[in-house]
């Protein structure tokens, strides 16, 4: 099956700063990548997603690109502030239509010091 | 997105009993429903998928027995705990494909089960 690694655990940036977590899949059949944002207690939130047809796309602050042939995504967030603390998801999903079922990586707990 | 409701948002019993989560789907019709566990500080890690009408597909390791879900309409489906323990106490979540004109997954607002 699937299997997702995201890096760092932790990261710890001062506010203003950029933050940059890393996620690899192994699957080479996933197509679809979204980001979750989970504060403490609460659900996970989609802030962002890609597709495989797609090798880069921006939100705002936030970006996230992708390389098909490394098997790699990264979610980019620029310019940090103090409510973008919370632990970040990546995951990977293969499918179609709305069935999607996505395998998550571990999660980045990101805190931006103001 | 899809909108999803998830009742209760925590709950305490006592070891030995029986604990009933909802999860609804308040603006689609959803055929298939994900029960999430997540422990303090860890990944969403997939327990079963809910399926109207028919059987659960439980992940390996899951107990069906344990976890038992019911997902008899369109609109609802539910996860017991049956005979808990304390080990039992983490954060269960549910989740919903977006619907037909989206890939994401919108999720519950999760079930904090405490088990003393």
């Amino acid at each position: 099956g699937e299997n997702v690694e995201q890096h760092p655990s932790t990261l710890s940036v001062q506010e203003g700063d950029s933050a940059v977590i890393k996620c690899t899949y192994s699957d080479s059949a996933s197509n679809y990548f979204p980001w979750y944002k989970q504060e403490l207690g609460k659900r996970p939130q989609l802030i962002i997603d890609i597709r495989s047809n797609v090798g880069e796309k921006k939100d705002q602050r936030i970006a996230v690109t992708l390389n098909k042939t490394a098997k790699h995504f990264s979610l980019h967030i620029t310019e940090t502030q103090p409510e973008d603390s919370a632990v970040y998801f990546c995951a990977a999903s293969k499918g179609s239509g709305g069935s999607y079922i996505p395998t998550f990586g571990r999660g980045t707990s990101l805190i931006v010091h103001p | 997105g899809a909108v999803v409701s998830q009742h209760p948002s925590w709950v305490i019993c006592k070891s030995g009993t029986s604990v009933k989560i909802e999860c609804r789907s308040l603006d689609f019709q959803a055929t298939t429903m994900f029960w999430y566990r997540q422990f303090p500080k860890q990944s969403l890690m997939l327990m079963a998928t809910s399926n109207e009408g028919s059987k659960a597909t439980y992940e390996q390791g899951v107990e069906k027995d344990k976890f038992l879900i019911n997902h008899a309409s369109l609109t609802l489906s539910t996860l017991t705990v049956t005979s808990a323990h304390p080990e039992d106490s983490s954060f269960y979540i549910c989740s919903l494909p977006g619907g037909a004109s989206n890939y994401g997954y919108t999720f519950g607002s999760g079930t904090r089960l405490t088990v003393v």
